[in-house]
């Protein structure tokens, strides 16, 4: 499967300020997304990233919030923006890779992570 | 609306032992189940899944089944050991992208 790798791993940031999460694969892949854990939790969809156009958010997750980029198949940004304290939490990007063909379609493979705090 | 239940949320079992998890989808349209495992501080890693023209599959100690009238499925881990302690996730897919999770499972095995 397709390596994955988040920058930064972890965080810690002030109330009120911004950060973007970069996501790097080792192969193109079609789909993109990007995911939110909060501390003991299950995961949660924020958005496709999708290539060449703009992200498709699920419900409760809104764009000035989470701007998400995707220039190539190979790289995407999240940026958590104006934070809060309740923004802590682990966020994930997620790939579905098509060259697993013995899984077939919608396979994600998860990245590492990135720890977020918020004070 | 979509939604994946997950129980128990919390399962604990001596080593050798069988573990039992069991998830139901409310949208009839799911037609791919994935479960994850979770360690610690890691990401989650698939260790299995299920699509909907399949009753059961088995990967060495694990293996899901698939009920599609009832609507939930479960994962089985048959004689079970320390390292397979961990957090333990079963998802849904209602359309291609869009993986609805279940509440995740704390399995504890005891050597």
């Amino acid at each position: 499967s397709a390596v994955i790798s988040q920058k930064p791993s972890r965080d810690i940031c002030q109330r009120g300020t911004s950060l973007t999460i970069q996501c790097q694969v080792d192969s193109q892949v079609t789909m993109m997304f990007w995911y939110r854990q909060q501390p003991g939790q299950s995961l949660t969809l924020i958005a496709t990233a999708n290539q060449g156009s703009e992200a498709t958010y699920e419900s409760g997750f809104v764009i000035d919030k989470f701007p998400i980029s995707r220039p190539n198949l190979t790289f995407s940004t999240l940026t958590v923006s104006n934070m809060s304290p309740e923004d802590s939490s682990i966020y994930l990007c997620s790939v579905e890779d098509l060259q697993v063909y013995d899984r077939g379609p919608d396979t994600q493979y998860f990245g590492p992570g990135t720890r977020l705090t918020v004070l | 609306g979509e939604n994946v239940e997950q129980h128990p949320s919390t399962l604990s079992v001596q080593e050798g032992d069988s573990a039992v998890i069991k998830c139901t989808y409310s949208d009839s349209a799911s037609n791919y189940f994935p479960w994850y495992k979770q360690e610690l501080g890691k990401r989650p890693q698939l260790i299995i899944d299920i699509r909907s023209n399949v009753g059961e599959k088995k990967d060495q100690r694990i293996a899901v089944t698939l009920n599609k009238t009832a609507k939930h499925f479960s994962l089985h881990i048959t004689e079970t050991q320390p390292e397979d302690s961990a957090v333990y996730f079963c998802a849904a897919s209602i359309r291609p992208g869009k993986l609805i999770f279940g509440q995740g499972t704390t399995l504890q095995v005891k050597p």
